[in-house]
Formats: structure tokens, C-alpha cells, sequence
């Protein structure tokens, strides 16, 4: 089945840790998008891509960092320099080019700092 | 600036009752409007989207949403609740190929 998938789904970090969220799609689309998601806040990007090789920062793209090496993924790295990260983080992927398209989400992954 | 906003972040509604939600929005140029669904600990999931043409538009799970222009509103609606819509719905504005999203809605239904 086409879709995007997201893992882990429950993730524990140390303080002073990085960790890599992944996100794989195989809906053949051109753009993918991280999200985060706290609670009462809706939904902030963090960074998206809309091609292989070239990502743009979000709205809130400090702290966090990512790769666009194929079409299929696009992980999602949280540095230690990322003062909050827990929260819900959802990836999303969309065609590129059509203004009025769908956004396809993961299941997210909750990522809690201990 | 284009925004998004959804008025109150619960609604209660009993089960059977219309479900209505609100979403206003600004924008400077013709919008695309989208509302979404969440359910607990999950991704989201779309319901309907407004494009141009027809000014109201018919979703998944009965739901539907009228877009007026000069209320910048974009409104959701079900005529009859049921339990298994207790979710968290999102309005979103297309802007410039992203979305920008309003707080959320969580809809609770009363038995």
C-alpha cells in the first residue's frame, strides 16, 4: 500500500542526545514536509523539501536538522542544541507544482526527553 | 500576512447534534482551504478542500464545509454527531505551496 511511514512511533532521548526521526514515503511525491506538534499550537514547520538534494528551513528550524539524499525519505535529526523537543513530530509529503493538492501524514512519532 | 484562525479549542456537542466548527481566514489572494482530522496519537488525515468553483464542499464522513468569501469563512459542518467523531479537526490555508494551519478544534461528543 502507498503511504508514508514513520518511525519509531514512541521515541526516548537523554538530555545532550541527537536523534534521527525517519520518514519514508513511497507516493512518489516530489515535496516532503516535519512538522511539530504541541498541544493547543496546531502544527509548526520545521523544515521541508521539495526536491532530492535541497531543503528549506521552517518556521522553527532551530535545533533541528535534515537530509534529502532520496526522493523516498527525508529523516529529521533533533541536536542536543534543541532547548524543547519533546513533542508530537508529524511528516507529511505532497506532488509539487499544484497549489490545491493533498498533504499525506505519517502516524508521527512522540519523542520524549528523559 | 495569510493566517488562519479557529475559534474555540473544545467543542461539545451531544451525540445526534449538529457539528459545527469555525474556521476564518485572511489572504491576499484566491485561497485553497482545507480542513484536516486527527485522531489521538496519529497523523492527519484529509476530510475536504476548497479549491475554486463550488462553494460548498462535501467531505468524508458526512461532513461538509461552505467557503464564504465575504465572511473569509470556511466552516465545518455535520448534521448529526456520532461518537466515533471525537477528534481533533484542523482548518488549513495553502500559501505560496505550503499550508498554514490554525490551533485545532478538539470535538468532544456527549452520549
Amino acid at each position: 500500500d502507498g503511504g508514508i511511514t514513520q518511525s519509531p512511533k514512541y521515541l526516548f532521548r537523554k538530555e545532550g542526545q541527537n536523534v534521527t526521526l525517519s520518514c519514508e514515503q513511497n507516493l512518489n511525491h516530489d515535496a516532503m514536509y516535519w512538522y511539530r506538534q504541541d498541544p493547543g499550537q496546531g502544527l509548526r514547520l520545521i523544515y521541508y523539501s521539495q526536491i532530492v538534494n535541497d531543503f528549506q528551513k521552517g518556521d522553527i528550524a532551530e535545533g533541528y536538522s535534515v537530509s534529502r539524499e532520496k526522493k523516498e525519505s527525508f529523516p529529521l535529526t533533533v541536536t542536543s542544541a534543541q532547548k524543547n523537543p519533546t513533542a508530537f513530530y508529524l511528516c507529511a509529503s505532497s506532488v509539487t507544482g499544484a497549489q490545491n493538492t493533498e498533504a499525506f501524514f505519517g502516524q508521527g512519532t512522540r519523542l520524549t526527553v528523559v | 500576512a495569510q493566517s488562519v484562525t479557529q475559534l474555540g479549542s473544545h467543542v461539545s456537542v451531544s451525540e445526534g447534534a449538529l457539528v459545527l466548527l469555525r474556521c476564518n481566514y485572511s489572504s491576499s489572494v484566491p485561497p485553497y482551504l482545507f480542513w484536516y482530522v486527527q485522531y489521538p496519537n496519529q497523523g492527519l488525515q484529509l476530510l475536504l478542500k476548497y479549491t475554486t468553483g463550488a462553494t460548498l464542499v462535501k467531505g468524508i464522513n458526512g461532513f461538509e464545509a461552505e467557503f464564504k468569501k465575504s465572511e473569509t469563512s470556511f466552516h465545518l459542518t455535520k448534521p448529526s454527531a456520532h461518537m466515533s467523531d471525537a477528534a481533533e479537526y484542523f482548518c488549513a490555508l495553502d500559501s505560496n505551496y505550503q499550508l498554514i494551519w490554525g490551533a485545532g478544534t478538539k470535538l468532544i461528543i456527549k452520549p
